[in-house]
């Protein structure tokens, strides 16, 4: 299993630009989740989805839209970025228990740059 | 306020050493408590997890929640280098998935 992928790895974005960035897994899991992060500032969680068709929005979801039309699939999109979404971004999964620890398995980051 | 509050660090201490790490959270609705670890340009792994108070031990790390005062730690005893890394807390209520997570406290253990 590769777990989860998230591609590009490195990206430079110019100011109002627009990107995907790309999260698959092959874990079967039902959940998955955006976040970024910035330093010193923890993981913010910007969207999730339970499941194929449903997403919704945490903690900063401004300036992203996502999408899930697969359970393997989870992209985000950023439209006219701007500086203040530089930044670590990074994509996890999860199964749904019903009981047990919140195990949630992260990719490998995207570090984005808006200049 | 912060839901979750972590002091950044950064933490250097010598191999060998007994490591504290500290949380403090406002909403009392959390019930779960996590520990997540993440080395350096790497996404986080979770490393301990633990439901209501109480401690809980694996190898040379235990987790400790202290509901009453609201106050998450995790303890590391002889410390590595290999344990230099960034340590996350992470807290969540009833509703599964959504994790608030701490600042991280940046950790380095040098030989």
């Amino acid at each position: 299993n590769a777990g989860v992928t998230q591609t590009p790895k490195f990206r430079i974005l110019k100011i109002g630009q627009s990107m995907t960035l790309q999260c698959t897994q092959d874990m079967n899991h039902n959940y998955m989740y955006w976040y970024r992060q910035d330093p010193g500032m923890g993981l913010k969680l910007i969207y999730y989805s339970v499941g194929a068709g449903i997403t919704d929005k945490g903690e900063v979801p401004n300036g992203y839209n996502v999408s899930r039309s697969t359970t393997e699939d989870f992209p985000l999109r950023l439209e006219l970025a701007a500086p203040s979404q530089t930044s670590v971004y990074f994509c996890a999964s999860s199964p749904r228990l019903a009981v047990g620890p919140d195990t949630q398995y992260f990719g490998p980051g995207t570090r984005l740059t808006v200049l | 306020q912060k839901e979750v509050e972590q002091d950044p660090g950064p933490l250097s201490v010598p191999e060998g050493a007994i490591v504290s790490l500290n949380c403090t959270y406002s909403n009392s609705a959390f019930q779960y408590f996590m520990w997540y670890r993440q080395y350096s340009r790497k996404g986080p792994e979770l490393l301990m997890y633990t439901y209501s108070s109480g401690n809980k031990e694996d190898g040379r790390f235990t987790a400790q929640v202290d509901k009453s005062s609201k106050y998450i730690s995790l303890f590391i005893r002889d410390s590595q280098p290999s344990d230099s890394a960034t340590y996350l807390c992470a807290t969540r209520g009833t509703s599964y998935g959504k994790l608030t997570f701490g600042q991280g406290t940046i950790l380095t253990v040098h030989p």
